[in-house]
């Protein structure tokens, strides 16, 4: 399957906790996106990255949350110090990056369930 | 950004038609029109868009109005693997961030 890969498929941690979830995208694409979702919403973009260069990150992304992809191939997503709040699952997109990029679909992962105890 | 109005949800017969609805009475000139699905358990699902014209793929077929103020995804023939939520978005950002409302649940009895 060359489609989006995410890693762990689930994760159940205590409060107070740092987890890290790793983003493998379809490997010619250098657009990847990190989204949240909770329970009954829609996804809730998080962050973006451009190869390497984080460009955008949402007002949701507190200083708890750190997103890397320092080979602007595989990304990883932190977070520290784990609140129940955290709860949600956390997904990966990534697309081609052409013209202004409105066009490219983006490929979705099937996420990363974290649960917090 | 400008926002997208969807039915909270749609039941349909399988191998009927299902046509979903989506409002976007301000959407700017440039603002592509897209549609995403989601299954349940899995990520999201890119399945079509459009700017103007009227659009088909194998998935589905997409309306838009004439003064693009609202748009319409069909499923020509609903199979139980349809179920799922739909999303109608705008995609204005020239970074191609998407923006999910709370979508359209379908469900697709036999």
């Amino acid at each position: 399957d060359t489609g989006v890969s995410q890693n762990p498929r689930h994760k159940i941690t205590k409060r107070g906790q740092n987890v890290t979830f790793r983003c493998d995208p379809i490997s010619e694409h250098n657009r990847l996106y990190w989204y949240r979702q909770t329970l009954g919403q829609g996804p809730e973009f998080l962050t973006y990255f451009q190869n390497e260069a984080q460009l955008e990150k949402s007002r949701l992304l507190s200083d708890r949350f750190s997103a890397e992809r320092p080979k602007g191939s595989f990304s990883t997503l932190e977070i520290q110090r784990t609140e129940q709040g955290d709860s949600a699952m956390y997904l990966c997109a990534s697309s081609l990056g052409s013209g202004t990029g409105s066009n490219q679909p983006q490929h979705f992962g099937d996420g990363t369930r974290l649960s917090i105890l | 950004d400008a926002k997208t109005t969807q039915p909270n949800s749609m039941e349909s017969n399988e191998e009927e038609p299902v046509h979903l609805p989506c409002n976007h009475s301000t959407i700017s000139g440039t603002d592509y029109i897209h549609w995403y699905r989601q299954l349940p358990s899995q990520g999201p699902e890119y399945v079509i868009h459009g700017l103007t014209s009227n659009v088909n793929n194998r998935m589905a077929s997409l309306a838009i109005a004439e003064d693009r103020k609202s748009s319409t995804l069909i499923l020509h023939r609903a199979t139980l693997r349809d179920a799922a939520v739909y999303y109608c978005i705008l995609r204005a950002d020239s970074w191609g961030k998407l923006q999910f409302g709370a979508g359209t649940q379908v469900v697709v009895t036999p």
